[in-house]
């Protein structure tokens, strides 16, 4: 597609449910980032992935939160048990040629996921 | 000490004013430097790459001080709609792996005022 899509944009979620949030990165994007953004805060790094593979996870908060990226393109990211501190946005975010050392990593954003856990 | 830290701000200024943001990184290591623009409930777009000589943008320039390890973006002549949130992000260094992750700080608040 033209842009990094992010699917639910809204959603809203009981204490202990389980949640999947969608990325369609922009075609042939390699490089896929999953950011956490609360209100008042910037983007924070949760998980980086550099064609299927994770490349850094050091983000993830804990082992409730997991994400996939199966063929290289979209990404789930999955969390389990949410907590009212799961609350935010999270962004998602794609870059053509990745964070090697041989290429400026800019990134593309999605409109990002509002997750609300009441 | 965080990866990457910004004044939160706000700064409000007067249309026309100048105004300048700095950014402190904390890895001498970090590859690559940016800044970010984000309007209120939206996502970051990119404002402009920041490269060591310096570079320039129509009223935005960014420069970057390796020695002390702090990326700053001058915004002149400001515009009522320079109104934003602008976030400065860094490039690496590399994991283990080789891959460089993008850590944002959180972000200078400017309000423009009429």
């Amino acid at each position: 597609g033209a842009g990094v899509s992010q699917t639910p944009s809204n959603k809203v979620t009981e204490k202990g449910k389980y949640v999947e949030l969608r990325c369609d990165p922009i075609s042939g994007h390699t490089a896929l980032y999953w950011y956490r953004q609360s209100l008042g805060q910037g983007p924070e790094f949760l998980i980086y992935f550099q064609g299927t593979g994770a490349a850094d996870d050091s983000g993830l908060p804990n082992d409730r939160f997991f994400a996939v990226r199966p063929e290289g393109s979209v990404s789930t990211l999955k969390i389990q048990r949410t907590e009212r501190g799961d609350s935010a946005v999270y962004l998602c975010a794609s870059s053509l040629y990745g964070g090697d050392s041989s290429g400026a990593n800019v990134l593309t954003f999605g409109a990002g996921s509002r997750l609300t856990v009441l | 000490r965080k990866e990457v830290e910004q004044d939160p701000g706000p700064f409000n200024v007067p249309e026309g004013a100048t105004v300048a943001f700095n950014c402190t990184y904390s890895n001498s290591a970090s590859q690559s430097f940016f800044w970010y623009r984000q309007d209120c409930r939206k996502e970051p777009k990119l404002l402009m790459s920041v490269y060591s000589s310096g570079n320039e943008d129509g009223r935005f320039t960014a420069q970057l001080n390796r020695a002390s390890q702090y990326i700053s973006l001058l915004i002149r002549d400001s515009k009522l709609s320079d109104s934003a949130t602008y976030l400065c992000a860094v490039n690496g260094p590399p994991n283990s792996g080789g891959y460089q992750k993008v850590t944002f700080g959180t972000g200078t608040k400017l309000q423009v005022i009429p």
